[in-house]
């Protein structure tokens, strides 16, 4: 079945400091990709999206490549700041999971000033 | 934007008593999903319902649990005997279709607390 697999946390960077957060999937066919985050105390919010092979979805200065060739989907962002302290979780959907979407199991990130 | 809404934000409730979480979902979404997260744990899924019918679950989603849409606007998850390892954070989320690259709209959550 479909899974998703994210770098383990927590991550503690200063602020402007250049993130990463490693996701990688197996999947059949051709699952779109997600990013959520959340933020403490609230919901799941999609961060962004890409749904087709080396298509890059990008917001609020965060960017993640479709690779298909290395399945994977990493999230990067040049600066960080204390407000984009979160958990962040990699997710999927489709390939043989039809509608529902399969999330890795986070990384929490702190940014410290 | 539009929202996904969830009450109560905070239920507790004593072993062995049924609740109800209730959700409202965008208005013109036909995909309704339950997923939960234990503290400090990943985001499972549960449940997803389509055309008044599961459409899918998971192993956690068992003969204790049920979902129902009692009426055009409202989707509900029941617990019938709540057990201590229920305790988490329930997200209900709707999608306009199935298609994968739509996303789900979540709502903000119902803590429950078993004690």
């Amino acid at each position: 079945g479909n899974s998703v697999t994210q770098m383990e946390g927590p991550v503690t960077l200063s602020e402007e400091a250049f993130l990463t957060i490693n996701c990688t999937y197996t999947a059949t066919g051709y699952p779109s990709l997600f990013w959520y985050v959340q933020y403490p105390g609230e919901g799941l919010q999609l961060l962004l999206k890409a749904t087709k092979a080396d298509d890059k979805g990008s917001n609020k200065g965060f960017e993640a490549t479709y690779r298909k060739e290395t399945t994977s989907f990493h999230l990067e962002k040049g600066s960080v700041q204390v407000s984009d302290s979160a958990v962040y979780f990699c997710a999927l959907r489709g390939g043989t999971s039809y509608d529902k979407v399969i999330f890795g199991p986070g990384t929490s990130l702190s940014v410290i000033p | 934007e539009p929202e996904v809404t969830q009450t109560p934000s905070h239920q507790v409730t004593q072993m062995g008593q049924e609740v109800i979480l209730r959700c409202v979902p965008i208005s013109n979404h036909l995909y309704f999903y339950w997923y939960r997260q234990i503290l400090g744990q990943k985001v499972e899924f549960l449940v997803s319902f389509y055309n008044n019918e599961i459409s899918e679950k998971s192993e956690i989603f068992d003969d204790q649990f049920s979902v129902e849409r009692p009426d055009g606007s409202n989707f509900t998850l029941k617990i019938r005997s709540t057990k201590l390892e229920d305790s988490a954070m329930y997200f209900c989320a709707s999608s306009v279709g199935p298609t994968t690259n739509e996303k789900l709209f979540f709502g903000s959550g119902t803590q429950l607390s078993v004690l």
